[in-house]
């Protein structure tokens, strides 16, 4: 099926750095979606962006609704040893939700 | 705070049993959907429901079938589990679109292994 395409694939960073991660779609999207999954579990929604140009904060966690609407941004500053997991990016059609390839964070203390 | 909770974290079944996998969320949502995550093929929709005893395949329906006869509650049945339905089977649910939010809201999975 369809997928968003999500870059980068997967990061090793160190603890305290900041991490950008962005989604990209060839088709517009109203509504875009950040989770985040831990091994094991179900994804945990994080974020939902509804505008264009939207800039929304979760804590240590900013994503931005690209002004394009084909695109979406995640940023995670000071990251911690818990950020370890894959985030991925969503977005709803009718009824059937797309969703992106995944970023795997990896955090080193 | 939405809660989607799933009647198993872990499920070993025998090829030809017949598994049922239930999902509970206590929001008021509308649709309901069973997904499948695999390593390498990523999210991939079974079923959805958008009402009470309304239901809509996914993109891999075969092999599956659903219930739901409360808004709360959306079944998935293996008919007659088969080694290659070895999975973590996800639950979530949303409003209707025209309710304004399109967040999808998942379970904690279910590990399904079939020997």
């Amino acid at each position: 099926g369809q997928q968003l395409n999500q870059s980068p694939q997967s990061m090793f960073i160190q603890e305290g750095e900041d991490v950008s991660m962005n989604c990209t779609s060839s088709s517009i999207f109203n509504t875009w979606l950040w989770y985040k999954q831990d091994p094991g579990e179900g994804p945990v929604l994080l974020i939902a962006l509804y505008k264009a140009g939207e800039l929304t904060s979760n804590g240590r966690l900013t994503a931005q609704f690209g002004i394009t609407r084909k695109d979406s941004f995640l940023n995670i500053s000071a990251s911690i040893p818990s950020d370890v997991g894959i985030y991925f990016c969503a977005g709803p059609g009718t009824y059937k939700y797309i969703f992106g390839t995944g970023t795997r964070l990896k955090v080193l203390a | 705070d939405v809660k989607v909770t799933q009647s198993s974290r872990y499920l070993v079944k025998r090829t030809g049993e017949k598994v049922f996998l239930e999902c509970v969320q206590d929001m008021d949502h509308e649709n309901m959907f069973w997904y499948r995550q695999d390593p390498g093929l990523g999210l991939r929709l079974i079923y959805f429901s958008y009402d009470v005893k309304m239901k809509e395949k996914g993109d891999i329906p075969e092999g599956y079938s659903v219930s739901r006869e409360k808004k709360e509650r959306f079944s998935l049945i293996l008919e007659s589990a088969s080694t290659n339905q070895t999975s973590m089977y996800l639950c979530a649910s949303s409003l209707l679109e025209d309710r304004g939010s399109y967040e999808q809201y998942f379970g904690p999975g279910t590990r399904l292994t079939v020997t």
